[in-house]
């Protein structure tokens, strides 16, 4: 069985600080790694994905994360936060059959202080 | 293309009330699932769906019933609702190819029982 563990229910930075945060994983076979954005009251937003190739991986608005598979980990970084950035973030894994669910993380809620 | 759709977008229900979840894609993807959305929780999967006639149970599956009749729709049912099914409902669709992987969110439908 697949599980995420996202390390920190809350994390606060401020403004222009290095965004990180942790997503550790557990699969018995090859996962597909993914984090999502979830703004308040809105649905949620593909972020980035891993499903095979380069390790580091680019998604939108500045973020990034890279799958070290000796560690089991997808951890999510940006340079410099902006207020914006201020949501709640998912970490969820699947297996690369892709005939099974996502099984997600129980969230990061990212605060970002002026 | 609409994508994933879910209706309603609220939901106010009465202890024991009965009610069904509706879930469309027009992507003719083959699979979909449900999940709901608790504060401290994360999003955790009720059922899921590999195809037209075939369901199955998620992690948190009791009080809910899924049947899948075309590729098209999803709906699922809330036999009795309790205060415990207090939640918001997202709906999802996906489609692998080889290493190529999509999955789609609906917008959520946030349901209150009383």
């Amino acid at each position: 069985a697949q599980s995420v563990t996202q390390l920190g229910s809350h994390v606060s930075v401020s403004e222009g600080a290095l965004v990180l945060l942790r997503c550790n994983y557990s699969s018995s076979v090859p996962p597909y790694l993914f984090w999502y954005v979830q703004y308040p009251n809105q649905g949620l937003q593909l972020l980035l994905k891993y499903t095979t190739g380069a390790t580091l991986v680019k998604g939108i608005n500045g973020f990034e994360a890279e799958f070290k598979k000796s560690e089991t980990s997808f951890h999510l970084t940006k340079p410099s936060a902006h207020m914006s950035d201020a949501a709640e973030y998912f970490c969820a894994v699947s297996d690369q059959s892709g005939n099974t669910p996502l099984v997600f993380g129980k969230g990061t809620r990212l605060s970002v202080i002026a | 293309n609409a994508g994933v759709t879910q209706t309603p977008k609220f939901q106010v229900l009465k202890t024991g009330q009965s009610m069904t979840l509706q879930c469309a894609q027009d992507m003719n993807h083959e699979y979909m699932s449900w999940y709901r959305q608790d504060p401290g929780m994360g999003l955790r999967l009720i059922h899921y769906s590999v195809g037209a006639g075939i369901t199955d149970q998620g992690e948190v599956p009791n009080g809910y019933n899924v049947s899948r009749s075309t590729t098209e729709d999803f709906p699922l049912r809330l036999l009795s609702a309790a205060p415990s099914q207090t939640s918001v409902y997202f709906c999802a669709s996906s489609y692998t190819s080889g290493r190529v992987y999509e999955q789609y969110f609906g917008p959520g439908t946030r349901l209150t029982v009383t």
